[in-house]
């Protein structure tokens, strides 16, 4: 199993401004994933995030909105940039421990304002 | 990956089984069909997989239909804490891949 923590684990901010999310987990992990959740949806995968090299960025998100930094094998950070009402969500990470066991942390409740 | 479709929302009641349906009709020979669940503010979390045989585990059971374009997750006892969205994800394996989620199945266990 892997304990995923999140920190803020929620957070108010003003449009225009710029919030990082951090990821910790208590096991070395290959591939960490950033997840978005925004109310009353599904997840949607922004990027995977491997040690050592850049983010994979799913279609419609792009490095300069949601950079990201991998790095070690146990932390990672995503920050979401230049904030509008549109990017009120949660956000989650995601690992595998193994090739069938993922784990979520417990999510970062954003609202820009 | 392949897609899945599920019902929006399903009662059950407390004590009973929990029967939740899946449809991947496209599903291909080598994409495994995987059950998470979200409890309300909570991070997603695994609950089973399975290739074509049944699983079952000390959460639920996973019975995957012979052509297996669809498949079902059995809660045997339902409780109040089942109550969550429930999500049915078919993706390949080799490890490590990234997981597509779908609108799932809101859980509403009642008492």
């Amino acid at each position: 199993s892997a304990v995923i923590s999140q920190k803020p684990s929620r957070d108010i901010c003003q449009r225009g401004t710029s919030l990082t999310i951090q990821c910790q987990v208590d096991s070395q992990v290959t591939m960490m994933f950033w997840y978005r959740q925004q109310p009353g949806q599904s997840l949607t995968l922004i990027a995977t995030a491997n040690q050592g090299s850049e983010a994979t960025y799913e279609s419609g998100f792009v490095i300069d909105k949601f950079p990201i930094s991998r790095p070690n094998l146990t932390f990672s950070t995503l920050t979401v940039s230049n904030m509008s009402p549109e990017d009120s969500s949660i956000y989650l990470c995601s690992v595998f421990t193994g090739p069938y066991e993922q784990y979520f942390g417990p999510g970062t409740r954003l609202t820009v304002t | 990956d392949a897609k899945t479709t599920q019902p929006p929302s399903m009662d059950c009641a407390e004590g009973r089984a929990a029967n939740l349906p899946c449809n991947h009709s496209t599903i291909s020979g080598n994409e495994y069909v995987y059950w998470y669940r979200q409890i309300h503010s909570q991070g997603p979390q695994y609950i089973i997989h399975g290739l074509k045989n049944n699983e079952t585990n000390e959460m639920a059971s996973l019975i995957i239909t012979e052509d297996r374009k669809s498949s079902t997750l059995i809660l045997p006892h339902a409780t109040l804490r089942d109550t969550a969205v429930y999500y049915c994800i078919v993706r390949v394996d080799g490890g490590y891949q990234k997981v597509t989620f779908g609108t799932g199945t809101k859980l509403q266990v009642i008492p």
